[in-house]
């Protein structure tokens, strides 16, 4: 399996812009995970879906963000309108309870930059 | 204060040392992991346990549920061993992580 595949790697954009962070799990799991790191405040949870359906949201900062799981093979990060406080890097992580391991797999993440 | 503490936040060791990093948490959990980050970015998990003592090559994790408490243990560390080490711990039935700031160690040669 090629593992978790995020895109775009490094985006840059311009404030007020709207931005797409794309996730492909790794195949057969049933959890995936939208984290943020910054330098000051490490790693957090933004949302979490199992089967496709969003679980827990309470970690997404503003409505300015949405995302979505249109099926168990892609989901979507979305900023709209970006702000500079929403550079930071978006990690997605994908997991299989079900299976018997709570291990999480992460992708490469993509750098957000907004100027 | 935060859920998961990990100390020291930053470490240098000489290449051969043994080293030691904490995590203390203050929540329930189902599990806990610790995870590595690559200077390039990459997050690799490296333990997944909830009760005693897991060994992989020279890393060795142990957790003490009854003092919410971990450690990750570095025996005869190399300088390809620098890297930020998180701890996290798992809610619930889903897993659904609650990070640690990170340990970042530096092995100098």
């Amino acid at each position: 399996d090629a593992g978790v595949i995020q895109s775009p790697r490094h985006e840059v954009t311009e404030m007020g812009q709207e931005v797409t962070l794309r996730c492909k799990p790794i195949s057969g799991h049933d959890y995936l995970f939208w984290y943020r790191q910054t330098m000051m405040r490490g790693l957090e949870l933004l949302i979490y879906f199992n089967n496709n359906v969003p679980i827990d949201d309470s970690g997404m900062p503003e409505d300015r963000f949405s995302a979505k799981m249109p099926n168990a093979s892609f989901s979507t990060l979305k900023i709209q309108p970006s702000e500079p406080r929403d550079s930071a890097v978006y990690f997605c992580a994908s997991s299989s309870p079900g299976r018997g391991s709570y291990e999480q797999y992460f992708g490469p993440g993509t750098r957000l930059t907004v100027t | 204060k935060n859920e998961v503490e990990q100390s020291p936040q930053n470490l240098t060791a000489q290449e051969g040392e043994f080293i030691t990093i904490n995590c203390s948490y203050s929540v329930g959990i189902s599990a806990l992991h610790w995870l590595q980050q690559h200077p390039g970015g990459g997050i690799v998990s490296l333990f997944m346990l909830s009760s005693g003592k897991k060994k992989h090559g020279r890393l060795i994790a142990t957790i003490n549920i009854q003092e919410k408490h971990s450690s990750l243990h570095i025996t005869a560390s190399h300088p390809r061993d620098s890297a930020v080490y998180i701890c996290a711990v798992g809610r619930g039935s889903q897993g659904n992580l609650i990070f640690g700031k990170g340990t970042k160690l530096s092995v100098k040669p």
